[in-house]
């Protein structure tokens, strides 16, 4: 069946450190990808998304590429900011056998910045 | 404003006494879904429901029940709560494109004492 697989964390950096979260995935179709962040106390919000392969999601200066040959869709963003401290979660969207269709998520990774 | 309402934020509660979290939409979709977060475990669907009067399970449906008689709400419900339904409940709705991101609640908290 479909699963995601993301780095487990937590990560810590520093503000202004590079940022690399790994996701790879297994599907039997052909997926929508997504990364959620998690804020503390709030729900999952969309951070990008991309629905077929070599698409770039990208979003408040973090970007996803969308890789079919690897199957990855890692999550990359030059400079953290203190205000990016949350759970991240990769997801990927598609039709199971008999036709449900599900979002399947990866366990979220912690990322806390330091000042 | 767009978004999805979950009711109650907080619940502690005991074995055995009957619950429901509602959910509510403003989006007009059709698909909504209900997970549970647990620590180590991610997220994990509960059930799910293609549009009104369609619902199916999801990877942990035992214990739960849902409804879907209207568009907008999907209710959750525990008729027997037990201590291992303790846990970050949260629903969720995207309109029935498959490629379209789902619209999460603010989630709700249920101590099953």
């Amino acid at each position: 069946g479909n699963s995601v697989t993301q780095m487990e964390g937590p990560v810590t950096l520093s503000e202004e450190a590079f940022l690399t979260i790994n996701c790879t995935y297994t599907a039997t179709g052909y997926p929508s990808l997504f990364w959620y962040v998690q804020y503390p106390g709030e729900g999952l919000q969309l951070l990008l998304k991309a629905t077929k392969a070599d698409d770039k999601g990208s979003n408040k200066g973090f970007e996803a590429t969308y890789r079919k040959e690897t199957t990855s869709f890692h999550l990359e963003k030059g400079s953290v900011q203190v205000s990016d401290s949350a759970v991240y979660f990769c997801a990927l969207s598609d039709k199971a056998q008999g036709g449900s269709e599900k979002l399947v998520f990866g366990k979220g990774t912690k990322l806390t910045v330091n000042p | 404003e767009a978004q999805v309402t979950q009711n109650p934020r907080y619940l502690i509660t005991v074995t055995g006494k009957k619950l429901t979290v509602t959910c509510s939409q403003n989006m007009n979709h059709e698909y909504m879904s209900w997970y549970r977060q647990d620590p180590g475990l991610g997220l994990r669907q509960i059930y799910y429901s293609m549009n009104v009067e369609v619902t199916d399970k999801g990877d942990v449906p035992e214990g739960y029940k849902v409804s879907r008689k209207e568009k907008r709400n999907f209710p959750l419900i525990l008729e027997s709560p037990s201590p291992n339904q303790t846990s970050l409940y949260f629903c969720a709705s995207r309109s029935g494109i498959l490629t379209q991101p789902q619209h999460f609640g603010d989630g709700t908290r249920l101590s099953i004492l």
